[in-house]
C-alpha cells in the first residue's frame, strides 16, 4: 500500500505571507497531481507533475516534484483570501496501478 | 478536461433507505471511478466502474451495499443501500481519459443520513 503524508494538516495565515505544503511517501510514484477543494465542491485539478524534481509554476503557485518521484511540495506565495481551501496531493503508483492515493489534506485559511 | 455532473447534489435520507447517485460527462470517457469522502476527510476510492462489467471494489467496500452500474462510457450510478448514519458523506465520481491519465472529479453529491 502506498500511503502520502502530508503537512501541515490545518494552516491560517493572513494575507499576503507565503506557505508551502508538503507531500511525502517512501514509495515511487508515476506521476502526482495537487487539486484543490472548496466547500460543497468537488477537487479541482491545479497540476500534474511526471518527471522527476520538475517545477511548474501556476501564477503565484509553484509545485515541485523530488528527484525521486517520492515527494512534492506544493508553494504559495503572497497568499489570497481566495486561496482558501482544501488542498490535496495525490499519487499514481503507474502502469496498470492507475490507483490515485490521496493525501489527507492541507485545510488553508488565508485571513484578510 | 470533461465536464462531469452529479445528480443529486444533496440529500436528506432516512435510515435503512437507498440513494441512487448519477454521475453524467459530457463525453466518453475510458475509466470512471467513485470515492466517499467522510466529514473532514480525505478521499477513499469504492470502486473502478467498468462500462459492461461488475465493478472492481476496494477493500472495505461490497456490491450489496454499493452497487454501480456503467451502462455506457459517460453514465455511471452509485447506490448506497440500506443507509445508516455512518453513510453520512460527500460521494464524488471521477473519470479518467485511460489507465494512468490524470483524474478529473465530479462536484459531489451531500448526503445525511438520519
Amino acid at each position: 500500500t502506498q500511503l502520502l503524508k502530508q503537512s501541515p494538516q490545518f494552516l491560517s495565515i493572513q494575507e499576503g505571507e507565503n506557505l508551502t505544503v508538503y507531500c511525502n511517501s517512501s514509495s515511487v510514484f508515476s506521476s502526482l497531481q495537487w487539486y484543490r477543494q472548496e466547500p460543497g465542491e468537488g477537487p479541482v485539478l491545479l497540476v500534474t507533475v511526471v518527471t522527476g524534481g520538475e517545477v511548474k509554476k501556476l501564477k503565484r503557485l509553484t509545485f515541485q516534484f523530488g528527484d525521486a518521484r517520492k515527494d512534492s511540495s506544493l508553494h504559495i506565495t503572497a497568499a489570497q483570501p481566495g486561496d482558501t481551501g482544501l488542498y490535496l496531493c495525490a499519487g499514481a503508483g503507474g502502469g496498470s496501478n492507475y490507483k490515485l492515493t490521496f493525501g489527507k489534506g492541507t485545510l488553508l485559511t488565508v485571513n484578510p | 478536461s470533461a465536464v462531469i455532473s452529479q445528480k443529486p447534489s444533496r440529500d436528506i435520507c432516512q435510515r435503512g433507505t437507498s440513494l441512487t447517485i448519477q454521475c453524467q460527462v459530457d463525453s466518453q470517457v475510458t475509466m470512471m471511478f467513485w470515492y466517499r469522502q467522510q466529514p473532514g476527510q480525505s478521499l477513499t476510492l469504492i470502486a473502478t466502474a467498468n462500462q459492461g462489467s461488475e465493478a472492481t471494489y476496494e477493500s472495505g467496500f461490497v456490491i450489496d451495499k454499493f452497487p454501480i452500474s456503467r451502462p455506457n462510457l459517460t453514465f455511471s450510478t452509485l447506490t448506497v443501500s440500506n443507509m445508516s448514519p455512518e453513510d453520512s458523506s460527500i460521494y464524488l465520481c471521477s473519470l479518467a481519459r485511460g489507465v494512468g491519465e490524470t483524474q478529473y472529479f465530479g462536484p459531489g453529491t451531500r448526503l445525511l443520513v438520519l
